[in-house]
């Protein structure tokens, strides 16, 4: 089975702070995307990833940035983290073309910023 | 852009009872559709990936249908058990994946 690790299950930042989120699959998925959940508005689309140091931006990316420098790594960073970032962050990959394959989740990453 | 809804938000029935969970959505171009499940504060977990040419998939206890022209689908639950409690999400895909917020089940014992 593929796996999706994410490293933090729950983190508690400042205001401020710069905060990393990081995910590793290893199945050789080419796409990687970030999302955060947060209760009545499911989950958003921050960036995604088809490649290598590729990131496209998803409906959400202001106060983030990605990374990806490997294959199997996808990194998520909060510059200067604010309250309103707040949320539960969630990993997840794919292989091949987007939606030919299952989408495949990590155990998420609560994140609470003070 | 595509939206996806999920009818209703909760739903609480007594074990053993079959049920059924949908989810529309307003495009029908649609490339595969996904349904997973979500317990508390952990991530999701695919269910049942629907490839846009069929009608419907199982594993189990569970039957996902597709109907593209009419933009649903529905979760179907065998004879539920107090260990499907969760939430269930669809997720639709085009050049994205696009999810419902969920209907939140609970069966009681």
């Amino acid at each position: 089975d593929v796996k999706v690790t994410q490293s933090s299950r729950y983190l508690v930042k400042r205001t401020g702070e710069k905060v990393f989120l990081e995910c590793v699959q290893d199945m050789d998925h080419e796409n990687m995307f970030w999302y955060r959940q947060d209760p009545g508005l499911g989950l958003r689309l921050i960036y995604f990833s088809y490649d290598v140091k590729m990131k496209e931006k998803g409906d959400i990316p202001e106060g983030y940035s990605v990374s990806r420098e490997k294959k199997e790594r996808f990194s998520l960073i909060l510059e200067s983290a604010s309250t309103n970032q707040t949320s539960m962050y969630l990993c997840a990959s794919t292989l091949g073309p987007t939606g030919a394959n299952v989408l495949t989740f990590g155990a998420g990453s609560r994140l609470t910023v003070l | 852009k595509q939206e996806v809804t999920q009818i209703p938000a909760a739903l609480s029935v007594p074990e053993g009872e079959n049920l059924v969970l949908n989810c529309s959505f307003t495009d029908s171009a649609i490339y595969n559709l996904q349904w997973f499940r979500q317990d508390p504060g952990k991530g999701l977990t695919s269910l049942l990936l629907i490839q846009s040419s069929q009608r419907e998939q199982t594993s189990g206890r569970l039957n996902a249908s597709l109907d593209k022209s009419s933009g649903r689908s529905t979760l179907y639950i065998a004879a539920s058990q107090p260990g499907d409690s969760a939430t269930y999400l669809c997720a639709v895909i085009w050049n994205q994946f696009y999810f419902g917020t969920g209907t939140s089940l609970t069966v009681i014992p």
